[in-house]
């Protein structure tokens, strides 16, 4: 069974400071993987995705991940946090095998200080 | 592009009524729609994926006849909380998979059901 894990439940950075959410995931082969953002009371907004192919994504907002297979891992970067960075962020890992349902982590949330 | 909508946003009822969520996906089809359960502070878990013209599989732990789905259309499914109770309060979230896209789902707004 697929599985995702964030190991860090909040994280605060200073405005301007950079970014960096972890993820690790657990999956048999190579696994579809999505970074998504969710504020306050809102649905979940697509950050990026990885498939196949180059490992470095680029994303919106400033965001970029990078997929790691020998570390299981697709950590999300963003040089330079504003204000508005501030909401919680989901790792997610889906596979063909599993019909591509996705299967989310536990999620971090991310506080800006002015 | 790829637009999802969740009919109502927000729901209050008392307990032991039964309240419809409507998930529609504006400008595409949607062959298969997922629902998930947000509890405060919590990620998204998967209830059920519903696929247009056919049951819905459920997840193990939900209650098919408490949470009955249905995908009645391309472009709608809905989400009847059967029976509600206080412990059904919860944000449910719709995500829907356009049927040109295997990989991908689109999440909507979210509904924020609280049951008194």
């Amino acid at each position: 069974a697929q599985s995702v894990t964030q190991p860090d439940i909040h994280i605060t950075v200073s405005e301007g400071a950079s970014l960096e959410l972890r993820c690790n995931y657990s999956y048999g082969a190579t696994p579809y993987l999505f970074w998504y953002v969710q504020s306050p009371g809102q649905g979940l907004q697509l950050l990026l995705k990885y498939f196949s192919g180059d490992t470095l994504v680029q994303g919106i907002k400033g965001f970029e991940a990078e997929f790691k297979r020998s570390q299981s891992s697709f950590n999300l970067r963003k040089p330079s946090v504003h204000w508005s960075d501030a909401a919680e962020y989901f790792c997610a890992v889906g596979s063909p095998a599993a019909g591509n349902k996705l299967t989310f982590g536990g999620g971090t949330r991310v506080l800006v200080k002015p | 592009g790829a637009v999802v909508s969740q009919h109502p946003s927000w729901v209050i009822c008392k307990s032991g009524t039964s309240v419809k969520i409507e998930c529609r996906s504006l400008d595409f089809q949607a062959t298969t729609m997922f629902w998930y359960r947000q509890f405060p502070k919590q990620s998204l878990m998967l209830m059920a994926t519903s696929n247009e013209g056919s049951k819905a599989t459920y997840e193990q732990g939900v209650e098919k006849d408490k949470f009955l789905i249905n995908h009645a259309s391309l472009t709608l499914s809905t989400l009847t909380v059967t029976s509600a109770h206080p412990e059904d309060s919860s944000f449910y979230i719709c995500s829907a998979r356009p049927a040109a896209s295997y990989n991908e789902q689109f999440f909507g707004p979210g509904t924020r059901l609280t049951v008194l």
